[in-house]
């Protein structure tokens, strides 16, 4: 299985809501990555994970907040969000060797109302 | 924070024509790669090379790179309308460092 997986694939949400994002990867990567990325933009990292553990957390608003259940999952959990949020998000994974290839989901497409 | 400036922008070429993009970046690095990313979907790597590389080939892309001007290319001949896409350079630098992403170039190959 060389693919990582997101769900959902798009979630519109209230800014009173409470939501998660979910992804996985089955190929052994020991690095996990949020990134955002608005429109026309390129993307920009929010947090990495390393052996499970939140080894970088780019200033991100508390409104977000990530969760390592185990090596394979990562989790994004929104809360509070505003409508400038609304954003791709993309989960990424890696080996920790280096050099790395950076291997992506498709995304969620969130859209805050 | 981001590293690489790709040059152009924007570019537009015939089915069958070669599209060259070009990306500058700013500090030393310890890899530069390239990503194609189709409207709305998630990043695909396309192809590492290494600081101690020149030139790599992978396929119809040819990417080289000059440490010393701290730039790199990516070559696509033979375009076709599926290569339309947004395509992008990210640089690591040494160690585990995550990739910082450049602005990207919007490639729209018509057929």
């Amino acid at each position: 299985d060389t693919e990582v997986t997101q769900t959902p694939k798009h979630l519109v949400m209230g800014m009173t809501n409470k939501k998660s994002l979910k992804c996985e990867q089955h190929m052994g990567h020991r690095a996990m990555y949020w990134y955002k990325q608005k429109a026309k933009k390129p993307p920009e990292l929010m947090f990495v994970y390393s052996y499970e553990k939140l080894s970088i957390n780019e200033s991100v608003p508390s409104r977000f907040s990530p969760e390592c259940p185990n090596s394979s999952l990562l989790n994004l959990h929104l809360h509070a969000l505003q409508p400038e949020d609304s954003a791709l998000y993309l989960c990424a994974s890696s080996r920790k060797t280096d050099p790395y290839a950076v291997h992506f989901g498709p995304g969620t497409r969130l859209t805050v109302t | 924070s981001q590293q690489g400036e790709e040059d152009p922008q924007a570019l537009s070429i015939q089915e069958g024509e070669n599209a060259t993009m070009n990306c500058s970046y700013k500090t030393s690095i310890n890899n530069l790669q390239w990503y194609r990313q189709n409207s709305g979907r998630g990043l695909v790597h396309l192809i590492l090379i290494r600081s101690n590389e020149r030139e790599k080939h992978s396929g119809r892309l040819r990417v080289t790179l000059d440490t010393s001007k701290k730039s790199s290319s990516l070559l696509i001949t033979a375009s076709r309308a599926a290569d339309t896409a947004s395509y992008f350079c990210a640089t690591q630098n040494s160690g585990n460092t995550p990739l910082v992403f450049g602005k990207g170039t919007r490639l729209s190959v018509i057929a």
